[in-house]
């Protein structure tokens, strides 16, 4: 079953627009950790966020921010006034506790235009 | 920061030949390893899991005896692409973890089977 589904495949904005991705998680265990990943064309995986299962506390580093609510299972970013820097695939990710294993969603690709 | 190093970070064989990739984590001891494969466009996908000195651990549908997986030490794992053809043509990422909150993620590694 998959654990992390993030809907949006592609979203298309104009720079300067704000641009939220949503990402939904499943699982069993109270102990878990979220996390975001940016991935540019090059290929290397960006660290954004971790966000353990007890923190629902939402946080906002420069443009990013992130929304995680434990009761819909969801753990959304939004970039702010996006760039076109910004254009790359992001990915949402869980880990269990229990579980070394970090599991990804399917990434949704983000094109900012000028 | 933690830092992983993945070499080489692009390699071209012919099929039949095999191909060895590199996962070294730097500045810290990773108590386990991960190997993932990226095709064009989607998701990473878990393929094994090592621990030092133990055998790895695949995931349903991986080929254990095709995709060789060695962790010698706490520094160092590698992945040999058996007989490679040109359907093992992938992105190649390991990652590595001391713990389930935190995952370094090496820089990838294209692999092209001609």
């Amino acid at each position: 079953a998959q654990k992390v589904t993030q809907a949006q495949t592609e979203i298309s904005v104009v720079e300067k627009e704000d641009v939220t991705l949503d990402c939904v998680y499943e699982t069993r265990d109270t102990t878990y950790y979220l996390f975001w990943y940016k991935q540019p064309p090059s290929g290397e995986l960006v660290f954004l966020i971790r966000r353990n299962s007890f923190d629902e506390q939402n946080e906002i580093s420069g443009r990013y921010s992130w929304n995680f609510q434990k009761s819909t299972s969801s753990f959304n970013f939004t970039i702010t006034a996006s760039q076109v820097v910004d254009s790359a695939v992001y990915f949402c990710a869980l880990s269990e506790a229990g579980d070394y294993k970090l599991s990804f969603g399917a990434g949704t690709t983000v094109t900012v235009r000028a | 920061g933690a830092v992983v190093s993945q070499h080489p970070s692009r390699v071209i064989c012919k099929s039949g030949t095999s191909v060895k990739i590199e996962c070294r984590s730097l500045d810290f001891q990773a108590t386990t390893m991960f190997w993932y494969r990226q095709f064009p466009k989607q998701s990473l996908m878990l393929m094994a899991t090592s621990n030092e000195g133990s055998k790895a651990t695949y995931e349903q549908g991986v080929e254990k005896d095709k995709f060789l997986i060695n962790h010698a030490s706490l520094t160092l794992s590698t992945l040999t692409v058996t007989s490679a053809h040109p359907e093992d043509s992938s992105f190649y990422i390991c990652s590595a973890s001391r713990d389930a909150d935190g995952y370094t993620f090496g820089s990838g590694t294209r692999l092209t089977v001609v």
